[in-house]
């Protein structure tokens, strides 16, 4: 199986702040990656794929890149209804695995 | 706009089967795509369990070592997931999701239903 390492596990930020978030995989996955940002007691919403493709209707401040081994999820200027959990997730191979995930707080 | 919407039992005894079922709108599961369950045990991360194709091919997670079939009703426009002697390592919020394989990714989630496991 492909592992998926999240760091930080949690990062204190304040608006405004940019905010970047690294996943790495424990092999080669090209592109194949997604980020997902789930607010408590909700269910994920899929912001990225294939490592910069932004989903339709997320906001510009989010970015994605890297490829191959190592991936980071960047927010240029964090608005309040940034403050979530966000995972990575690869889609080279099965199983599909995910990253352990990544709270952004409230510094 | 796509909507999906798990059902079932939201407490199982250990050693029993769990069953839920995701209810599609908004999308003909017979047009494509695959569409799967992913689980979430409380304050944890998420662990994709299974997908499964219209025509009714799945394709799961090994870890789960046979105990989980996953299954389509295009005519009802479902797909169902069924695990096997559960513990209480299954309590989890269970998802269902639209699988966008050409994307490898997950693009459409139900709310989520927790599942425990209890005696």
């Amino acid at each position: 199986d492909i592992q998926m390492t999240q760091s930080p596990s949690s990062v204190s930020a304040s608006v405004g702040d940019r905010v970047t978030i690294t996943c790495r995989a424990s092999q080669n996955i090209s592109s194949w990656l997604a980020w997902y940002q789930q607010k408590p007691g909700t269910a994920p919403k899929l912001l990225i794929n294939a490592a910069s493709s932004l989903q339709s209707g997320v906001p510009s401040r989010f970015s994605g890149s890297g490829s191959g081994t190592d991936f980071t999820l960047s927010i240029s200027s964090l608005q309040p209804e940034d403050f979530a959990s966000y995972y990575c997730q690869q889609a080279n191979s099965s199983p599909l695995t995910f990253g352990g995930g990544t709270r952004v707080e409230t510094k | 706009q796509v909507q999906l919407q798990e059902s079932g039992p939201g407490l199982v005894k250990p050693s029993e089967t769990l069953s839920l079922t995701c209810g599609v709108s908004g999308y003909s599961i017979s047009r494509g795509y695959s569409w799967a369950w992913i689980r979430q045990p409380p304050g944890k991360g998420l662990e994709w369990i299974g997908s499964v194709y219209q025509s009714g091919t799945t394709y799961d997670n090994p870890s789960h070592k046979s105990r989980v079939t996953i299954s389509v009703d295009t005519s009802k426009n479902q797909f169902s997931l069924k695990l096997t002697s559960v513990t209480a390592a299954d309590t989890a919020v269970y998802y269902c999701a639209r699988h966008w394989k050409s994307g490898g990714c997950f693009d459409y989630w139900g709310q989520g239903m927790l599942v425990t496991v209890s005696s």
